[in-house]
């Protein structure tokens, strides 16, 4: 069975410090990893995908992830924490080589990011 | 490019009630999903359709659900005799063109269904 890991349901950090969000994974082969991040009451916005390649992904609004194969993780990762950065993200894995294209998602870390 | 967009964003019914939503995906993306998400988790994957075609269901689709997408265009999702456990949100997404497993899903804003 496949199963994607979020360890902290929250995260708290400060304006201005460095935030990290955690994800495992435990899927078949090698899969893309995604990370999405959720606004209230809104959908799912794509924030940066792992395909192949070098480890460490760059994103949209300053965030990177790094994938780590031996680890199984894909850690989100963003230098300078904004308050405005306080949402919900979820981790979410496909399976490679399949053609149906299901995700997988994590049960989302809420990221609060005080002043 | 408006994005994915679905209708209605909020309904509540009563137990017994069906309910369809709407699905507008980017124009052109020739593969959607629907999701399904329940407070505190992430969401879980419904049904997949490539153009017209629903390749794939999950066991969460109980006789109850039923999706379309007749022109591969716009898809509806059909809840018939709703119940409490079906209370929701519903997410529809759709990927881009060109195929491969490398395509993005691009997430609408959802339906909340809240069954009294």
């Amino acid at each position: 069975a496949q199963s994607v890991a979020q360890p902290e349901d929250q995260v708290n950090v400060a304006e201005g410090n460095p935030l990290t969000v955690k994800c495992t994974y435990s899927v078949s082969g090698n899969p893309y990893l995604f990370w999405y991040v959720q606004y209230p009451n809104r959908g799912l916005q794509f924030l940066l995908k792992y395909i192949t390649g070098d480890n460490l992904v760059k994103g949209s609004y300053g965030f990177e992830a790094e994938f780590n194969k031996s680890q199984t993780s894909f850690h989100l990762k963003k230098p300078s924490a904004l308050v405005s950065d306080s949402a919900l993200y979820f981790c979410a894995v496909r399976l490679r080589g399949s053609t149906l294209g299901r995700l997988y998602f994590g049960r989302g870390t809420q990221l609060t990011v005080w002043p | 490019d408006t994005g994915v967009s679905q209708n209605p964003r909020h309904k509540i019914t009563k137990r017994g009630q069906n309910v369809t939503f709407r699905c507008d995906p980017i124009s052109e993306h020739n593969r959607l999903y629907w999701y399904r998400q329940t407070l505190g988790q992430g969401p879980e994957f419904l049904t997949y359709f490539q153009n017209e075609a629903q390749l794939e269901k999950s066991r969460l689709l109980s006789d109850r659900f039923s999706a379309e997408r007749p022109k591969g265009s716009f898809s509806t999702l059909e809840i018939q005799r709703t119940e409490q456990g079906d209370s929701a949100m519903y997410l529809c997404a759709s990927s881009t063109p060109g195929g491969g497993t490398t395509d993005t899903q691009y997430f609408g804003p959802g339906t909340r269904l809240t069954v009294l």
